[in-house]
Formats: structure tokens, sequence, C-alpha cells
């Protein structure tokens, strides 16, 4: 099946600095969608993509569609202890439905005080 | 909107006793989908149901393993006996058909001494 290799696995920032991480697949995907997941809960959608080349924010986050369908980024800006939890992408084949999603193994974002 | 919602939110049992999930999906969706994530495989799906109907069944790990959508409104994943390798956390989520945008519960707990 498809694979999504989702980079970096973790991070550890201070509070304050730009966050980016990407996921690349050897697979086209006819939509990227960003998960966040935080501790003792289910991912919550933060940004849906859905042509190549579409760049789309939601607050200080920022999600682009690559260009060759093959991979898509996500960058946060001037982080906050908030933001701390684990960030999944997940690539949406052309069937149109949620069954078709596959999911990367997500990058586990750790702010430092 | 209650959003998903799940029961119970921990569960410990011991090995080869019968364990029992819930889910209310979102009022209106028409697909539900059970998950299940752990440290060493992330998200993996386990079955979902498009209009109470199974669709794909193909990533329950066993047939220890069943889920049933008695109605819009309910659904449960069974296992029986459990094992200890059973423990994780197993997410339900809905949406609408034909949209990619998955809506996850809070998750379960499941730990199988």
């Amino acid at each position: 099946g498809q694979q999504l290799n989702q980079s970096p696995q973790s991070m550890f920032i201070q509070e304050g600095e730009d966050v980016s991480m990407n996921c690349t697949s050897s697979s086209i995907f006819n939509t990227w969608l960003w998960y966040k997941q935080e501790p003792g809960e289910g991912p919550v959608l933060l940004i849906a993509l859905y042509k190549a080349g579409e760049l789309t924010s939601n607050g200080r986050l920022t999600a682009q569609f690559g260009i060759t369908r093959k991979d898509s980024f996500l960058n946060i800006s001037a982080s906050i202890p908030s933001d701390v939890g684990i960030y999944f992408c997940a690539g949406g084949d052309s069937g149109g439905g949620a069954d078709g999603l596959t999911f990367g193994k997500g990058t586990h974002l750790i702010i430092q005080p | 909107d209650a959003g998903v919602i799940q029961s119970p939110r921990h569960e410990v049992t011991e090995m080869g006793q019968e364990v029992t999930l819930r889910c209310k999906p979102i009022s209106g969706h028409n697909s539900l989908f059970w998950y299940r994530q752990t440290m060493m495989r992330g998200l993996e799906l386990l079955i979902y149901f498009n209009n109470n109907v199974p669709i794909d069944d193909s990533g329950m790990p066993e047939d220890r393993f069943s889920a049933k959508m008695p109605n819009a409104s309910f659904s449960t994943l069974k296992i029986q006996p459990s094992e200890p390798r059973d423990s994780a956390v197993y997410f339900c989520a809905s949406s609408s058909i034909r949209t990619e945008k998955l809506f996850f519960g809070s998750g379960t707990q499941l730990s199988v001494l």
C-alpha cells in the first residue's frame, strides 16, 4: 500500500521559534491533510489542501500541497507552548472519501522553556 | 456539536477477557471508522462503515476482533478474547461520505494485562 514518510520524527525547539515539517511519498495524492494530536485526545484537523501548489494558512500555521503531489509541508510561526503535540499528515487518494486516507507516523513537537 | 463520543476512555482488563469499545459518531455523518494507534505502527485503519454497512474490514488484525454498527448513531468494536498485544489506543472517527475530513473521538486507552 501507499506509505508516507513524515519528518522529522521529533523536534525540540525554543518558544518563539518557527517550525517546519514535511511529508513525502512515492505515490501521488489528490488531497493532503494535517492533523494535530494533543496528549490524551484524538487528532484534530488543522488544514486541508486540495490542489497541487496550494498554500493555505490557519492562524500561525501554513501548509502547502507540493507541486509534484507527492509531498506536503507544514510551518508553524512563532511557536507557543500550546503548539506541543503530535502533528500528522494524511494523503487522500482519488476516491474522495476518508477511507482512502494514508497517515504518516507523526512529528512530535516539544517546546523547551 | 458534541463531536464523536467514545467510551470508556480507559479500559484495563486481563488477558482472555472480552472488551467492548463504544462509539457515537457526529450526527449526520454517514461514514464511521475504527483506528488503532500504537507507537510502533502509528494509526492503523481497522474497519469502516458507510451508511451502517461494513465496507472494508481488511485492517482487522484477527478473528478475535469484530465491529458492528446497528444504527447510524452507534458502533461497537469487540475483542474476544483479548491479548496483551491488543494494548493500544483505539479511535473512532466519522465523516460525511465523499469528504476526506475525518473527525476523531478522544479514544479508548486499552491495557490488557
